[in-house]
């Protein structure tokens, strides 16, 4: 089975640096990565997602991410943080060919500080 | 539109008591979801359907039941609620461009 790191389960981080929240994933064949966001008490919201192409993917809120093949890792930046990008962001990877099997990471805490 | 929409928001439940966690959606998708939150772990699909009328199991399973007999709604029943089941419950939809939506989530607390 698939399986999605995320190394970091919290990282602080002062208002207006960057920062990079960090995804591996375990498998060597062809996927599809999202990286989702969820604000306190509410369900999760689509940051960005790669199916193709390009291997920098622009998302919403000012973050993108690069999918690399070879170190199978889809690591999630920003080069400017607000107060309010605080919240818990998810690292998703699907199959494919059978979009069932959809396995998420554990989830990193980025708390961003005034 | 209202997307997806989960009721009850929270529940406190007596172990061994039978439990439905509804989900509504309104964006006409074929594809659903239940997944279960908890601390550390990130979310767990417990099942999916693909259409109406169809359901499958996916990785945490044992426990719960589905059913979909229509495209709207999709139902998540604990037969039995033990307290390993106290989790954050989240409903979700797909859509063609297999982005995935979610609902507001149920808070399940089993005593």
């Amino acid at each position: 089975a698939q399986s999605v790191t995320q190394l970091d389960s919290q990282v602080p981080v002062f208002e207006e640096a960057p920062v990079e929240l960090r995804c591996n994933y375990s498998s060597s064949v062809s996927v599809y990565l999202f990286w989702y966001v969820q604000y306190p008490n509410q369900g999760l919201q689509l940051l960005l997602k790669y199916l193709s192409g390009s291997t920098l993917v622009k998302g919403i809120n000012g973050f993108e991410a690069e999918f690399n093949k070879s170190q199978t890792s889809f690591h999630l930046r920003k080069p400017s943080v607000h107060i309010s990008d605080t919240a818990e962001y998810f690292c998703a990877v699907s199959d494919p060919t059978n979009f069932n099997k959809f396995y998420f990471g554990s989830g990193t805490k980025l708390n961003v500080k005034p | 539109i209202a997307g997806i929409t989960q009721a009850p928001t929270s529940q406190i439940l007596a172990a061994g008591r039978r439990m439905t966690l509804r989900c509504t959606q309104d964006m006409r998708h074929n594809a659903m979801y239940w997944y279960r939150q908890d601390l550390g772990l990130g979310l767990r699909l417990i099942h999916y359907s693909n259409t109406a009328g169809t359901t499958g199991k996916g990785e945490v399973p044992d426990g719960y039941s589905v059913s979909r007999a229509n495209t709207d709604d999709f139902p998540l029943t604990l037969a039995s609620a033990v307290p390993s089941q106290t989790s954050v419950y989240f409903c979700a939809s797909r859509d063609l461009t297999d982005t995935q939506y979610f609902g507001p989530g149920t808070r399940l607390t089993v005593l």
